[in-house]
């Protein structure tokens, strides 16, 4: 199985601030990785698919860029509503597998 | 919009079964493939198995194999998850998901149905 990381596992920042999360996979996946938000008590918000495409509806301060092993989420101006924990997930090859997850919240 | 709608959670004691059912509207279901995901309380998330549009592929992850089964009805738009031999460690909420358009990521989730094991 594909074993995927993220880094940090938490992150505290302020509103206006630049977030960078990283997310690696233990072998190669090409462009096939996805990225979701998820906040307490609601289910997971696709935010970026194939490393680097916007979902619709998702806000264009959210940007994914990466191919192969290393992958990054960038937020280029954090708002209130983005303090979440963000997951990577492998789409390359079943059993399709998710990151830790790194926690931004309240600096 | 698409809606999943989850349903058939509750409480079991170790070694029980359940039946998760999930009914999708405002798609067109038999495009998709379709997944169970799950979250055990506090933890990450785990895909835990996968059908194919007409039903004739199905993937499993290594945690449930044997003992969970997913299958699907076109007709009435639904997707199910038949659990067996349930285990503490299978506690989670499950969710239903729908597969992206162009690649295996989730493009919409259920609410969200929890399932407890434990004696």
């Amino acid at each position: 199985d594909i074993q995927m990381t993220q880094s940090p596992s938490s992150v505290s920042a302020s509103v206006g601030d630049r977030v960078t999360l990283t997310c690696r996979a233990s072998q190669g996946i090409s462009s096939w990785l996805a990225w979701y938000q998820q906040k307490p008590g609601k289910a997971p918000k696709l935010l970026i698919y194939a490393a680097s495409s916007l979902q619709g509806g998702v806000p264009s301060r959210f940007s994914g860029s990466g191919s192969g092993t290393d992958f990054t989420l960038t937020i280029s101006s954090l708002q209130p509503e983005d303090f979440a924990i963000y997951y990577c997930q492998q789409a390359n090859s079943f059993p399709f597998t998710f990151g830790p997850g790194t926690k931004v919240d309240i600096k | 919009e698409v809606q999943l709608v989850e349903s058939g959670g509750g409480l079991v004691q170790p070694g029980g079964s359940l039946r998760l059912s999930c009914a999708a509207s405002g798609l067109t279901f038999t495009n998709y493939w379709m997944s169970w995901v799950r979250q055990a309380p506090g933890r990450g998330l785990e895909w835990v198995a996968n059908i194919k549009q007409d039903g004739s592929e199905k993937y499993y992850v290594d945690s449930v194999k044997g003992r969970f089964t997913i299958s699907r009805d076109n007709a009435k738009n639904s997707v199910y998850l038949q659990m067996n031999s349930l285990r503490a460690e299978d506690t989670a909420v499950y969710y239903c998901a729908r597969r992206g358009l162009t690649g295996d990521w989730v493009g919409s989730w259920g609410q969200g149905t929890l399932v407890t094991v434990s004696s």
